[in-house]
């Protein structure tokens, strides 16, 4: 089955504890992204990913940090995480294009207390 | 830079009425234009995806439409149920990288 699969699905956490947040596809995607959604503010776009090795800041990239090793991989770390990234993070991915279709992980619900 | 705005934030209807909810964006250099339902806490499931040269998709009881000159898009709901009772979230791809730009989105509550 064609998925983006984010793990963990739930994930609460002390400020300053290191964490990362996978994502992977299995449908052979050039291009990966990571949003967070928050309550009045929408999903805003925080990294983006065109190609293995090629990524760039979204509108929202401060606190974050990515890597695209593989083409199915798409990482999101938080190396000092705070109340303030409290979100809910989605991954998605689509094939090369403009005018295709994108597809979004379950979510991954983070709580920084 | 792109804006997209989603009328009304939130809507409630009775079970069985047909209903519109609105999309507008200011750039009309727009790729394509999807939608997706969100269930409370939950995932964004693809709804319609219209590319820039259509001007409506359809499926099921779901049609959207696009008129890019002006841009506005609009999805239909015929003959709605409460398990449609969800969050709609419009999103634009546009721009030199292609990114998705998602409304708000409106909230509908369809009442049994």
């Amino acid at each position: 089955e064609a998925q983006v699969t984010q793990n963990p699905r739930y994930l609460i956490t002390v400020t300053g504890k290191k964490l990362t947040v996978t994502c992977s596809q299995n449908m052979n995607h050039e291009y990966m992204s990571w949003y967070r959604q928050d309550p009045g503010l929408g999903l805003r776009q925080i990294y983006y990913s065109m190609n293995v090795e090629v990524t760039d800041k979204g509108d929202v990239p401060e606190g974050y940090k990515v890597s695209r090793k593989e083409k199915r991989n798409f990482p999101l770390i938080l190396e000092s995480p705070s109340p303030n990234q409290t979100s809910l993070y989605f991954c998605a991915s689509r094939p090369r294009g403009g005018s295709t279709e994108a597809f979004f992980g379950q979510g991954t619900r983070l709580t920084v207390v | 830079k792109q804006e997209v705005t989603q009328i009304p934030a939130a809507l409630s209807v009775p079970e069985g009425e047909n209903l519109v909810l609105n999309c507008s964006f200011t750039d009309s250099a727009i790729y394509n234009l999807q939608w997706f339902r969100q269930d409370p806490g939950k995932g964004l499931t693809s709804l319609l995806l219209i590319q820039s040269s259509q001007r409506e998709q359809t499926s099921g009881r779901l049609n959207a439409s696009l008129d890019k000159s002006s841009g506005r898009s609009t999805l239909y709901i015929a003959a709605s149920q409460p398990g449609d009772s969800a969050t709609y979230l419009c999103a634009v791809r546009g721009g030199s990288q292609g990114n998705l730009i998602f409304g708000k989105g409106t909230k509908l509550s369809v009442k049994p």
